[in-house]
């Protein structure tokens, strides 16, 4: 079955530091990924998605992930936290093919950002 | 433009009674979700829609029904309901699908079973 794995629960950095949060997917088939992010309480927001082509993706307010197909995974990047950033964070997947209206989340990481 | 628009925002319900959680969009979206999110377990899909009269099942689909008799309306039903369905349920919709278009989320309503 086709899923997301995100690796931490929980994530903490120093504003200015670099933010990586770790998304692993289990697909037969290819994938689409994306990372939502949502502010409390608020629903979710697109940050980025990988379709096809380029395997590095940019996203808004500075984040960016990269495909890695050898890898599975897909893990997000900043290179420097802001306060702004503390939010939670979900990876996301559906299918090239089959059912495509799908989207499947992992279960989420919740970045806190200190000063 | 309202967006996707959730009804109520707040319910507590009594164990065994039943109630419908409201979406609508104005979007003319074709795509509809029904999701819960518990602590630490993320967005669980419940049910979902690609168009009007389509319905199909999620990842927990137990306990719950749907009925997608307009494009705007994406109704979800709980019967019986348990303390188990305690959570927050968010309703979001998509125009093309999300290989090709944003899914667009409502505020959610928080759901207490009791």
């Amino acid at each position: 079955a086709q899923s997301v794995t995100q690796l931490g629960s929980h994530v903490s950095v120093s504003e200015g530091a670099l933010v990586l949060l770790r998304c692993n997917y289990s697909s037969s088939v290819p994938p689409y990924l994306f990372w939502y992010v949502q502010y409390p309480n608020q629903g979710l927001q697109l940050l980025l998605k990988y379709t096809t082509g380029a395997t590095l993706v940019k996203g808004i307010n500075g984040f960016e992930a990269e495909f890695k197909k050898s890898e599975t995974s897909f893990h997000l990047t900043k290179p420097s936290a802001h306060m702004s950033d503390a939010a939670e964070y979900f990876c996301a997947v559906t299918f090239l093919s089959g059912n495509t209206g799908k989207l499947i989340f992992g279960q989420g990481t919740t970045l806190q950002v200190k000063p | 433009n309202a967006g996707v628009t959730q009804t109520p925002k707040f319910r507590i319900l009594k164990i065994g009674q039943s109630m419908t959680l409201q979406c609508t969009q104005d979007m003319n979206h074709n795509y509809m979700y029904w999701y819960r999110q518990d602590p630490g377990m993320g967005l669980k899909l419940i049910y979902y829609s690609v168009g009007a009269g389509i319905t199909d099942k999620g990842e927990v689909p137990n306990g719950y029904n749907v009925s997608r008799s307009t494009t705007e309306d994406f109704p979800l039903r709980l019967e019986l309901a348990a303390p188990s369905q305690t959570s927050v349920y968010f309703c979001a919709s998509s125009s093309q699908g999300p290989q090709a278009s944003p899914l667009h989320f409502g505020n959610g309503t928080r759901l207490t079973v009791t």
